[in-house]
């Protein structure tokens, strides 16, 4: 079973913080995403990676920031907080070979307020 | 980029009910998934389907990737079964997937 964790299911933080969440997936999956979800415009990407130390920004980079040092890891980073990254933030993965290669496993969700 | 359509939009059923969700999509797809993001916020997936017809309990999807849509058919409703239906579609490699708005369904017990 694809077991994709995130660090937290709550976060309140304060504006100017720098804010890490953390995604591991336990499946050796190459790919590994970060959308964020808001009411009326759906899940949108902010980045991915498809390796170890590679990054590709998606549609809403602008703000964030990514780190992937391992292959299960891979963490979003907020460099200094605004009100408008309150969001719901969704980590998923998913392999790149074989005949279900590209079918993404999200986790549970960061709810992340930012006051 | 691939344009996304789910319809209907909302959706109330009577516990016992059947339903279908319907998800277009503007050009050809490598990769088509069905999610159900349940009242937590957790995106489950129920079907990953860019061509043919699944079946798992009481849901089924089919995907005529010719004429650019997928059904996903629900039966026997139950409560259980609330939440917002996603379809997720992408066709460069997986990496930019494209999801629908989504189909909000509440089932009344």
């Amino acid at each position: 079973d694809v077991k994709v964790t995130q660090s937290s299911r709550y976060l309140v933080k304060r504006t100017g913080e720098k804010v890490f969440l953390e995604c591991v997936q336990d499946m050796d999956h190459e790919n590994m995403f970060w959308y964020r979800q808001d009411p009326g415009l759906g899940l949108r990407l902010i980045y991915f990676s498809y390796d170890v130390k590679m990054k590709e920004k998606g549609d809403i980079p602008e703000g964030y920031s990514v780190s992937r040092e391992k292959k299960e890891r891979f963490s979003l980073i907020l460099e200094s907080a605004s009100t408008n990254q309150t969001s719901m933030y969704l980590c998923a993965s998913s392999k790149r070979t074989g005949w279900d290669r590209n079918e993404q496993f999200f986790g549970p969700g960061t709810r992340l307020t930012v006051l | 980029g691939i344009q996304v359509e789910q319809s209907p939009p909302d959706l109330i059923l009577q516990e016992g009910a059947n339903s279908t969700l319907r998800c277009n999509f503007s050009d050809s797809v490598n990769n088509l998934q069905w999610f159900h993001q349940n009242p937590w916020g957790q995106l489950i997936n129920l079907f990953y389907i860019p061509s043919g017809t699944k079946q798992n309990g009481r849901l089924s999807a089919t995907t005529v990737a010719t004429e650019r849509y997928s059904l996903l058919y629900i039966s026997s409703s139950q409560t259980t079964d609330s939440g917002v239906y996603f379809c997720a579609v992408s066709n460069t490699g997986g990496f930019k997937t494209i999801f629908g708005a989504g189909t909000r369904l509440f089932v009344k017990a």
